[in-house]
């Protein structure tokens, strides 16, 4: 159970919109369409902003959207804004009651 | 409305045995369908999945920390108990709590990490 391959980094300028990839295998991503994605501000916890795939949670800004192509989740912030600046983690169900996490991609907004 | 909140030591000798606990409020884990899990998070890495309790004291273990882990639940104090035996430096890290999603898709809720350090 290997954690899910994200970019160490992105940036992007107010107003852009930028994607993040999370690259997994067929027993993991490939094979749910139970991908997660978290954003963590310094010393704060994660919090969900997108869950099975493409759904946002109540109160998450429409700027944020998921999509998913085979064994590669992709979470896509439109209209980027300073506070967006944080690092973000995708997640994925691997079967058997298991999680595994991806290494997480530092967004910078310059 | 759902909070969770861990807490326990700050910090263990290496070999010892961590004991943390999760207390959560505005959900019960005698509830059909209810799992809490954890998640750590070591000093400027990722998070890495540890374990899930459910409603019907089911449970689940990370392949490579299984050996090591336990996770209990007293459903009256609405609390989960994770224990780790044999901690080392290594395991020094941001331990969180979180509530599963009814579809067991994602953690919806988190509490806010207690972080650990393994140090003699």
């Amino acid at each position: 159970q290997s954690a899910l391959t994200q970019p160490a980094s992105v940036s992007g300028s107010p107003g852009q919109s930028i994607t993040i990839s999370c690259t997994g295998t067929s027993s993991d991503v490939g094979s749910y369409y139970l991908v997660s994605w978290y954003q963590q501000h310094p010393g704060k916890a994660p919090k969900l902003i997108i869950y099975e795939g493409s759904k946002r949670p109540s109160g998450v800004s429409n700027r944020f959207s998921g999509s998913k192509s085979g064994n590669t989740a992709s979470l896509t912030i439109s209209g980027l804004q300073a506070e967006d600046e944080a690092d973000y983690y995708c997640c994925s169900y691997a079967g058997s009651t298991t999680w595994v996490f991806g290494g997480g991609t530092k967004l910078t907004v310059l | 409305q759902i909070t969770l909140k861990e807490s326990g030591p700050t910090q263990v000798i290496p070999t010892q045995t961590l004991t943390l606990t999760c207390t959560f409020s505005g959900f019960s884990l005698s509830t059909s369908g209810v799992s809490v899990g954890w998640i750590r998070q070591p000093p400027g890495k990722a998070l890495e999945w540890l374990a899930l309790i459910y409603w019907d004291d089911d449970k689940r273990y990370s392949p490579s920390l299984k050996s090591r882990l336990t996770v209990t639940k007293d459903t009256s104090k609405n609390q989960v108990v994770l224990t780790m035996t044999n901690m080392d430096p290594v395991d020094t890290a941001t331990y969180y709590c979180a509530h599963l999603y009814v579809s067991g898709s994602c953690f919806d809720y988190w509490g806010q990490g207690t972080l650990v350090t393994v140090s003699s």
